[in-house]
């Protein structure tokens, strides 16, 4: 099993609709939780940090359920601009970080 | 601006040529890394470094050489030893490896000809 798991999609979406992936992980020790956006060929950038339950930041919520080992990311009204990949990362116990291959998004008009 | 830098941005080298990375950062961070990224597959860990003349292996640091001499500066060789070498490879650093969020620069492609 993979220690950082997603699913990579394609998800194609209207405009306007809401999309939720997820990312599971594998070490019920890991402490801390993050969502980045990478756009085709640009470097991965910060988009949440995910520290206790979850939290919010405009249209995207992102929650943590440590019973089931997941992560999830809410994208609520979408723009064309999200179109991206979503990566998932997981900080272990060790301090030791894991990246999941990403989900791929496509907003359509 | 505060950030991290990378060059160059493209990079072509022929096979049984060593080749550095650069990447910089000057937002005074202790934590630097150093990662791969190949289609459909997540970042994987080359080597990391959490202060300055120290660094320790990654997942896949077989074929790749770094250097810390300097708290800004974390330059990556990737040596002909590396099978495998076309990648997109990116640097990233943290405030130390205990506080998590890591920062990425813009990224180097680089392809063996």
């Amino acid at each position: 099993r993979k220690e950082v798991e997603q699913d990579p999609g394609p998800f194609n979406v209207p405009e306007g609709a809401t999309v939720a992936f997820n990312c599971t992980y594998s070490n019920s020790a890991s402490q801390s939780f993050f969502w980045y956006r990478q756009d085709c060929r640009k470097e991965p950038k910060l988009l949440m940090s995910v520290y206790s339950s979850g939290n919010e930041d405009g249209r995207f919520t992102a929650q943590l359920n440590r019973a089931s080992q997941y992560i999830s990311l809410l994208i609520r009204d979408s723009k064309l601009s999200d179109s991206a990949t979503y990566l998932c990362a997981v900080n272990q116990n060790n301090n030791d970080m894991r990246f999941g291959a990403g989900t791929r998004l496509t907003v359509k008009p | 601006d505060g950030g991290i830098t990378q060059s160059p941005k493209y990079l072509f080298r022929k096979e049984g040529q060593n080749v550095t990375l650069s990447c910089e950062q000057n937002l005074n961070h202790d934590a630097m890394y150093w990662y791969r990224q190949d289609p459909g597959q997540g970042l994987r860990l080359i080597y990391y470094s959490q202060i300055v003349n120290d660094f320790q292996k990654g997942d896949i640091a077989e074929g790749y050489s770094v250097s810390r001499e300097k708290k800004e500066s974390f330059p990556l060789t990737v040596t002909s030893a590396q099978k495998n070498p076309t990648a997109f490879y990116l640097c990233a650093s943290s405030l130390d490896r205990a506080i998590n969020e890591q920062f990425f620069g813009p990224g180097t492609r680089l392809t063996v000809l």
